[in-house]
């Protein structure tokens, strides 16, 4: 069992909807939740970084909320465009050394005319 | 641009040859990652290398090797591969303690 996991697999807009993406996670202890857009064939790129204390970041037309008691995040997006056709993917950080990056498997986004 | 640089972009080889993957992380990243990205799953951490040693491993097979060079860059050895090891395989760089990791745009391995 993954322990990040994301909802839904894969999501079909209309461009100018708005859409939320949700991730649920299980490990701990974590320093910090990420949410990654990851263009077809193109490596993650950060979109926002959220500490455990943190409830909200924002950035631009990406809204991110963090529930730490109840291990869920979600990512909304406004006025969606094309461009934002892509894989968003939760990474979960945890503290200490090694390995710090948990990744979600990713909802695949399509925004469509 | 990100600054990781990975190369090649695309592979194609045969089951049982080897390959080599190079990154060249950002200018003045000590950590170099690697990641597995197979059909539909999420990214595997491989390997973690800071200014040039082992820190820590992951899932990593026996067959893969990585090392971390003077210069910084990194190289990832596939051996004797399988066509489950068809892939991107992604790397990325971090300066140590700030967390922020940047990746690269990743190489794209085919196993036929």
């Amino acid at each position: 069992k993954n322990q990040v996991e994301q909802s839904p697999q894969s999501l079909i807009i209309l461009e100018g909807k708005n859409c939320t993406l949700q991730c649920n996670y299980t490990v701990s202890p974590f320093s910090n939740l990420r949410w990654y857009k990851q263009d077809t064939g193109r490596g993650p790129v950060s979109l926002t970084i959220m500490t455990f204390s943190e409830n909200t970041k924002s950035n631009g037309r990406y809204t991110a909320t963090l529930d730490a008691d109840t291990k869920q995040s979600s990512l909304h997006i406004t006025a969606s465009q094309l461009s934002d056709s892509a894989s968003y993917i939760c990474v979960v950080i945890l503290t200490g050394g090694g390995n710090k990056l948990t990744f979600g498997t990713g909802t695949q986004l399509k925004v469509e005319l | 641009d990100s600054g990781v640089t990975q190369t090649p972009k695309h592979l194609i080889t045969a089951t049982g040859q080897r390959v080599t993957l190079r990154c060249s992380p950002r200018s003045g990243d000590l950590s170099v990652y690697w990641y597995q990205q197979s059909l539909d799953q999420g990214l595997q951490f491989l390997i973690h290398y800071y200014n040039g040693e082992e820190r820590a491993k992951g899932n990593i097979l026996e067959r893969f090797s990585a090392q971390q060079f003077p210069d910084l860059h990194s190289e990832l050895n596939l051996s004797s591969l399988e066509l489950g090891d068809s892939a991107l395989y992604f790397c990325a760089s971090s300066v140590a303690g700030t967390g922020h990791y940047t990746f690269g745009s990743g190489t794209r391995l085919t196993v036929v």
